[in-house]
């Protein structure tokens, strides 16, 4: 099983530019987040999907973020305009069919540094 | 809203002790509690998965407790290695089917040869 797999594994833009990362789970993993975390701290959830559906967005910053789950699979999360304070790792997470049972499998993550 | 805290935010012992790391939480409503490790610059491995139900997990070195009455638990490594050198971070599932992931700040360890 190859685990949950990010792309890109480094990302350098300048700000006001954008940028996108791209997820894909676990295969059968009906649930996916997308986590970012910044220097010395916790992953802090940005959304959370159920199959395609968005049903946690509360904590996206939606004026610049944006995230879509095609076909339930495959997901992506763009940043358009990045700004300095956006450099974190981005991390992606699935889990079936309850992370509450079954855990969660976290990808190696995207680092975004902003300059 | 669920807090969870892990003290102390870094650890630094000789190889061959034991560590201890701990983790509290603020609502004992959790589904469970998981146990990561985070190598610099890279993504999260889950160590240890502790349903509620359940007291505690033991792998290899590894072992977790779990108090969710008094919103504990505490992850023991057996005889430290320098490969033990990483960031521990734990997690609590609350939520409708525990699918709501809520982390600590991490325990920065730095085991010495």
């Amino acid at each position: 099983e190859a685990g949950v797999v990010q792309s890109p594994r480094y990302k350098i833009i300048e700000k006001k530019q954008p940028v996108a990362f791209w997820c894909n789970p676990i295969s059968g993993h009906n649930t996916l987040y997308w986590y970012r975390q910044n220097l010395g701290q916790g992953p802090e959830l940005l959304i959370r999907y159920e199959n395609e559906e968005a049903v946690d967005d509360s904590q996206l910053p939606k004026d610049r973020f944006s995230a879509e789950r095609l076909k339930g699979v495959d997901s992506t999360l763009k940043i358009q305009p990045a700004e300095l304070g956006d450099s974190a790792v981005y991390l992606c997470a699935s889990s079936s069919p309850s992370g509450g049972f079954y855990g969660y499998t976290f990808g190696s993550g995207t680092r975004l540094t902003v300059v | 809203k669920q807090e969870v805290t892990q003290i102390p935010a870094a650890l630094s012992v000789p190889e061959g002790e034991n560590l201890v790391l701990n983790c509290s939480f603020t609502d004992s409503a959790i589904y469970n509690l998981q146990w990561f490790r985070q190598d610099p610059g890279k993504g999260l491995t889950s160590l240890l998965l502790i349903q509620s139900s359940q007291r505690e997990q033991t792998s290899g070195r590894l072992n977790a407790s779990l108090d969710k009455s008094s919103g504990r638990s505490t992850l023991y490594i057996a005889a430290s290695q320098p490969g033990d050198s990483a960031t521990y971070l734990c997690a609590v599932s609350v939520g409708a089917a525990g699918n709501k992931l809520t982390f600590g700040g991490g325990t920065r360890v730095l085991v010495k040869p």
